[in-house]
């Protein structure tokens, strides 16, 4: 395992359809975390879990956005009903090493593009 | 959300000059992390600092951890081409779970 992947890499959709991404962590990292990330911006937090406990939700995860993590390994971000704002790179990011606990490391993302 | 001012917003320097650049917030944090970031791709950790005042290296990469707990700074020593990209501090609140915030990014260009 070399690093978290992510998948797809690239996702074009019409408004008002229902997109699924899949994130899988480094194998040895408990927490698992989504971001969005939009053009000139820096990434932003929406969701946090350790092992397959959601812990921490980010008031920027609409109703629309639902996470899982069933079995505390891989884990999926939905969209449903997408919108055009909803276009924007969405990042996983896995960490929980003894002694690095902190230290996040992120997937290549997915790219979203709504039409 | 937290905000996280990073500072200067670009740069464009020669090849072989040092580099510097810093994250400053109004609030107090407990861990920073730098990144940098390709286009099209997720962040890459280049250095991770877990106590004021903390200074710590990784080859021609050096970052500070403030001592004021507000602050983080990153310094890139004789630049080279592919250092180019988009540079992002991240900060852990202490007073928060495991959330990061990040700064908005400081792009670097290095002309050869």
């Amino acid at each position: 395992d070399t690093g978290v992947s992510q998948d797809p890499r690239h996702k074009i959709t019409k408004r008002g359809q229902n997109v699924t991404f899949r994130c899988d962590p480094i194998s040895e990292h408990n927490r698992l975390y989504w971001y969005r990330q939009t053009l000139g911006q820096g990434p932003e937090f929406l969701t946090y879990f350790q092992n397959e406990a959601q812990l921490e939700k980010s008031r920027l995860l609409s109703d629309r956005f639902s996470a899982e993590r069933p079995k505390g390994s891989f884990s999926t971000l939905e969209i449903q009903r997408t919108e055009q704002g909803d276009s924007a790179m969405y990042l996983c990011a896995s960490s929980g090493l003894e002694g690095q606990s902190n230290e996040q490391f992120f997937g290549p993302g997915t790219r979203l593009t709504v039409l | 959300g937290q905000q996280l001012n990073q500072s200067p917003q670009s740069m464009f320097i020669q090849e072989g000059e040092d580099v510097s650049m810093n994250c400053t917030s109004s609030s107090i944090f407990n861990t920073w992390l730098w990144y940098k970031q390709d286009p099209g791709e997720g962040p890459v950790l280049l250095i991770a600092l877990y106590k004021a005042g903390e200074l710590t290296s990784n080859g021609r990469l050096t970052a500070q951890f403030g001592i004021t707990r507000k602050d983080s700074f990153l310094n890139i020593s004789a630049s080279i081409p592919s250092d180019v990209g988009i540079y992002f501090c991240a900060g852990q609140l202490y007073t928060a779970g495991n959330q990061f915030y990040f700064g908005t990014g400081t792009s670097l260009t290095v002309i050869p």
